[in-house]
């Protein structure tokens, strides 16, 4: 399954509504994650199944979708949430986006 | 707290076989369901998985690259290892690997290594 996340960049302000979307090659039942990097650390978890939140991650953060179209918000953009991001699809294997840069 | 720590070559030749070991704490490779994780991430690029051992010694290889890996563990020292073939320099990047908890918590990667970096040039 193919993962194709849009826009590739976006920029964005202190406390924008921010909208990364992902689509899928194949339809699959919401067994899609994403992930918040900084540069030079390990990715975080921040959603799983499509649109249950991690622990510990603001509310600020929201995911939804099913079958081939899924989407990451983020309510009101902080400071802390210039990152990259990517989604990760794992019903077959296990298959990451290209990633959305979140740029002031 | 789960932890888990990559270590092996930074620097390796071309046509060399890379060996990694992860080494993890805070759960067990023996615990029904549970998997570690190989992904990496060319720098600048995007993150690719590579391998994953589940708890029962079941491995998974990426499609394109399953020729050249291999994947195995020794539950006692709480490590993973894998072995790459024939490495070349666009295998150059961070190598990663991370805890797949139980299925049936409906989740996926949720702690990962800090990573290593291995750069591959003569």
């Amino acid at each position: 399954i193919q993962m194709t996340q849009s826009p590739s960049t976006l920029s964005a302000s202190v406390g924008d509504r921010v909208t990364i979307t992902c689509r899928a090659s194949h339809s699959f039942n919401s067994w899609l994650a994403w992930y918040q990097q900084k540069p030079g650390k390990a990715p975080k978890l921040l959603i799983y199944k499509a649109s249950t939140l991690e622990r510990g991650v603001p509310s600020r953060f929201s995911g939804s979708g099913s079958g081939t179209e899924f989407t990451l918000t983020i309510s009101s953009l902080q400071p802390d949430d210039f990152a990259t991001y990517y989604c990760q699809q794992y019903n077959s294997y296990w298959t990451f986006g290209q990633g959305t840069k979140v740029e002031i | 707290q789960i932890t888990l720590k990559e270590s092996g070559p930074t620097l390796v030749k071309p046509s060399e076989t890379l060996t990694l070991t992860c080494t993890f704490s805070g759960f067990s490779l023996n615990k029904s369901g549970v998997g570690v994780g190989w992904i990496r991430q060319p720098p600048g690029e995007a993150l690719e998985w590579l391998a994953l051992i589940y708890w029962d010694n079941g491995k998974r290889y990426s499609p394109s690259l399953k020729s050249r890996l291999t994947i195995t563990k020794d539950t006692s020292k709480n490590q993973v290892f894998l072995t790459m073939t024939n490495m070349d320099p666009v295998d150059t990047g961070t190598y990663y690997c991370a805890h797949r908890p139980i299925a049936t918590a409906g989740t996926t990667f949720d702690h990962w290594g800090q990573g290593t970096l291995v750069t591959v040039s003569s």
